[in-house]
C-alpha cells in the first residue's frame, strides 16, 4: 500500500523561508508522479497551489514554489506571511489515482 | 471564471445511498478529469476516484476503500459529475468535495451517516 508522508508540523517566522516535503513509505518522488500541493485553512475548501511538480495555479504568488529536492517533492514558501498559516496537502499521481499525503500543519510565528 | 458546486450532500443511515453532483462553469468536463475527495471531521484529504475526460477515455478508477460502493458518472449535457454512494457506513461521514483538473475545488457538501 503506497504510504505518502508530509511533516505533521512545521513552524516558520514571518518573513521567513520554510520548505514542506512529500515522500513515499517505499521509493522515491519523481516528476513522473506530477505532485500537486494544496492548501486549506479550517473551515474552507482546499486551494491548488502547484501542479505538475512546479508549475504555479493560476493567481498563485511567485512566493510559492515547487520542486524535486533529492527524492522527495517539495513546496517553498519564501517571505511567510501570517495568512500562509494553513494547513498543506501534498498529492502524488500512481498509474491513474492519487493518494494524498497526511498534510503539514504551518504555523507562522 | 471556474466554479464546481456541490449539492446532495444529507443526513443518512448506514446501509443507505446517496448522489451528489458537482456542477461546472466555466469549465467543460468532457475535456477535464474529475475527481471526488473526502474530509473526514477533523482529518486530511482522502481521493475517492475520478473519473477521465471523454477525450481521453471516460474510465473510472477508485481507492480501495469506496471500491465496489461508489461510482461516478457524468452528464455532458448537464456539465455535471456524480458521486453515487451506496452500502454508506458510519466512518463515509465528512465533507465531499468535487476537485477538477487538478486546479479547481468545489466548497464541499457534508455527508453524515448514523443511525
Amino acid at each position: 500500500q503506497t504510504v505518502v508522508t508530509q511533516e505533521p508540523s512545521f513552524s516558520v517566522s514571518p518573513g521567513g523561508t520554510v520548505t514542506l516535503t512529500c515522500g513515499l513509505s517505499s521509493g522515491s518522488v519523481s516528476t513522473g508522479h506530477y505532485a500537486s500541493w494544496h492548501q486549506q485553512t479550517p473551515g474552507q475548501a482546499p486551494r491548488t497551489l502547484i501542479r505538475g511538480t512546479r508549475t504555479r495555479s493560476n493567481g498563485v504568488p511567485d512566493r510559492f514554489s515547487g520542486s524535486i529536492l533529492g527524492n522527495q517533492a517539495a513546496l517553498t514558501i519564501t517571505g511567510a506571511q501570517a495568512d500562509d498559516e494553513s494547513d498543506y496537502y501534498c498529492a502524488l499521481f500512481f498509474s491513474g489515482i492519487w493518494v494524498f499525503g497526511g498534510g503539514t500543519k504551518l504555523t507562522v510565528l | 471564471e471556474v466554479q464546481l458546486v456541490e449539492s446532495g450532500g444529507a443526513l443518512v443511515k448506514p446501509g443507505g445511498s446517496l448522489r451528489l453532483s458537482c456542477a461546472a462553469s466555466g469549465l467543460t468536463l468532457t475535456d477535464a478529469w474529475m475527481n471526488w475527495v473526502r474530509q473526514a471531521p477533523g482529518k486530511g484529504l482522502e481521493w475517492l476516484g475520478r473519473i477521465q475526460s471523454e477525450t481521453d477515455g471516460g474510465t473510472t478508477d477508485y481507492a480501495a476503500s469506496v471500491k465496489g460502493r461508489f461510482t461516478i458518472s457524468r452528464d455532458d449535457s448537464q456539465n455535471t459529475v456524480y458521486l453515487q454512494m451506496n452500502s454508506l457506513k458510519t466512518e463515509d461521514t465528512g465533507i465531499y468535495f468535487c476537485w477538477g483538473g487538478i486546479d479547481y475545488w468545489g466548497q464541499g457538501t457534508l455527508v453524515a451517516v448514523s443511525s
